[in-house]
């Protein structure tokens, strides 16, 4: 009955692979959000999806793209994967109001 | 350059005593402030949230306050348990919680001491 669920929790990969992360909510949430934590342990928004349009994407890199196959789903694809990429990735969704958070995908790129 | 500010990178408080977190905010767009409560290994845990209409929001234990004049809001949890030992981000959002992300502090490390 997780409320917002990420795979994988850990990612270990390359530099230059693409990988996926995939995120999924059961609140019924009409928006849906990736956010970065880096290492200095400041969290960042990086997109938001509103009935599978994109609202925001925060000066993040191209090689990073959202993908929405339906409103409960929102999959972080990132292709070509830099040694700066290394972080914790956040998945959230809302109503309105305060955003619910997922537990987290650790990113290794080495 | 950061529109929400924590300064205080940790607070240690004896177990029963009030704990106070402070954030400071720059943006006088922002007309919806939360705040979270955060474990390792685990994502952000929404605790209590505020409209910039009003100035004080209750919910059991936590109280936040907001000074809109100052660009200040606190946290306020009282009595402290040993459970509420974790990061707390302050954060701030300027489309009324709406689809805008949220603007996040550094976050204040919590320690409840027995």
């Amino acid at each position: 009955d997780t409320a917002v669920s990420q795979t994988p929790k850990y990612l270990v990969t390359q530099m230059g692979n693409d990988k996926s992360i995939k995120c999924e909510q059961n609140l019924g949430h009409d928006t849906m959000y990736w956010y970065k934590q880096d290492s200095k342990k400041f969290l960042k928004i990086m997109f938001s999806y509103n009935n599978k349009e994109l609202i925001i994407n925060e000066t993040v890199p191209n090689r990073f793209s959202p993908k929405s196959p339906d409103k409960a789903h929102l999959n972080l694809h990132i292709n070509s994967l830099e040694l700066g990429d290394s972080a914790v990735y956040f998945c959230a969704s809302s109503l309105g109001g305060g955003q619910f958070f997922g537990p987290g995908t650790r990113l290794t790129v080495l | 350059d950061q529109q929400v500010k924590q300064n205080s990178p940790s607070l240690s408080v004896q177990e029963g005593r009030i704990s106070i977190l402070n954030c400071d905010y720059t943006n006088s767009m922002f007309d919806y402030f939360l705040w979270y409560k955060k474990y390792p290994a685990e994502g952000p845990t929404f605790l209590i949230s505020i409209s910039s209409i009003k100035d004080k929001n209750e919910d059991g234990r936590f109280t936040v306050f907001l000074n809109k004049s100052a660009k200040h809001l606190s946290l306020h949890i009282v009595p402290s348990q040993p459970g509420d030992s974790a990061v707390y981000f302050c954060a701030a959002s300027a489309a009324g919680g709406g689809a805008d992300g949220l603007t996040f502090g550094k976050g204040t490390h919590l320690i409840i001491q027995p």
